[in-house]
């Protein structure tokens, strides 16, 4: 079946560590998005990537950072730059046509 | 930058009523329109959208919407709600081109038995 998957489901990390979330996608989109969701914030975008090899900030790129090195895998690294690090993060994708994005299930990172 | 206003933070109704969850969305050129919904702990499950055509949008599980230009809305129906619509459903925006999704704020839908 294609989609996408994040991995792991939930996470738990020391405050100050650096922590990479995993998106992987056999959709063969080429663009790629990180969301992160907080209780009545909605979904603010962190970065996106259209091509592999390249990638823009969003509106809280600030903290993180992401990888475009092969078109199935976007990972996006949390810093212990990121001052509130804890929330729920989706990974997206996009179809050229038609505008369709796809969402994976998901990542919680809980910082202690 | 656009941007998409969602009326309501918490909207609860009864088994059996109808609904009405408001969004409204900056004015823009030509926009492409769309609603999701959230089940706890889960992605996000496309209802509907509009891109074109006819400003009457039908979805998955007897939700519709309204395109209005006019008034910049995109508001989301449904005659009769199930205790399985309980979830959060956010409307979302898309300028024409590349620009990423922009999304609401989200509306929690309760329902009541």
């Amino acid at each position: 079946d294609g989609g996408i998957t994040q991995s792991p489901k939930y996470l738990f990390r020391k405050e100050g560590q650096n922590v990479t979330l995993s998106c992987e996608q056999n959709l063969n989109h080429d663009a790629m998005y990180w969301y992160r969701q907080d209780p009545g914030q909605g979904l603010r975008l962190i970065y996106y990537s259209q091509i592999v090899n390249d990638f823009q900030k969003g509106d809280i790129a600030e903290g993180y950072s992401v990888s475009r090195e092969k078109k199935e895998s976007f990972p996006l690294t949390v810093t212990s730059a990121q001052k509130n690090p804890t929330a729920f993060y989706l990974c997206a994708t996009r179809t050229a046509a038609n505008y369709g994005y796809t969402f994976g299930s998901g990542t919680r990172l809980t910082v202690v | 930058a656009q941007s998409v206003t969602q009326l309501d933070s918490q909207v609860p109704v009864f088994e059996e009523a109808p609904v009405e969850l408001r969004c409204n969305y900056s004015s823009s050129v030509s926009v492409y329109l769309f609603w999701y919904v959230q089940y706890p702990n889960q992605g996000l499950q496309l209802l509907l959208k509009y891109l074109s055509g006819s400003t009457l949008v039908k979805g998955i599980n007897g939700f519709e919407a309204e395109f209005n230009k006019s008034q910049t809305s995109f508001h989301l129906r449904k005659p009769s709600v199930h205790i399985s619509d309980t979830a959060e459903y956010f409307c979302a925006v898309i300028s024409s081109g590349n620009t990423p999704l922009v999304f609401g704020k989200g509306t929690r839908l309760s329902v009541i038995a």
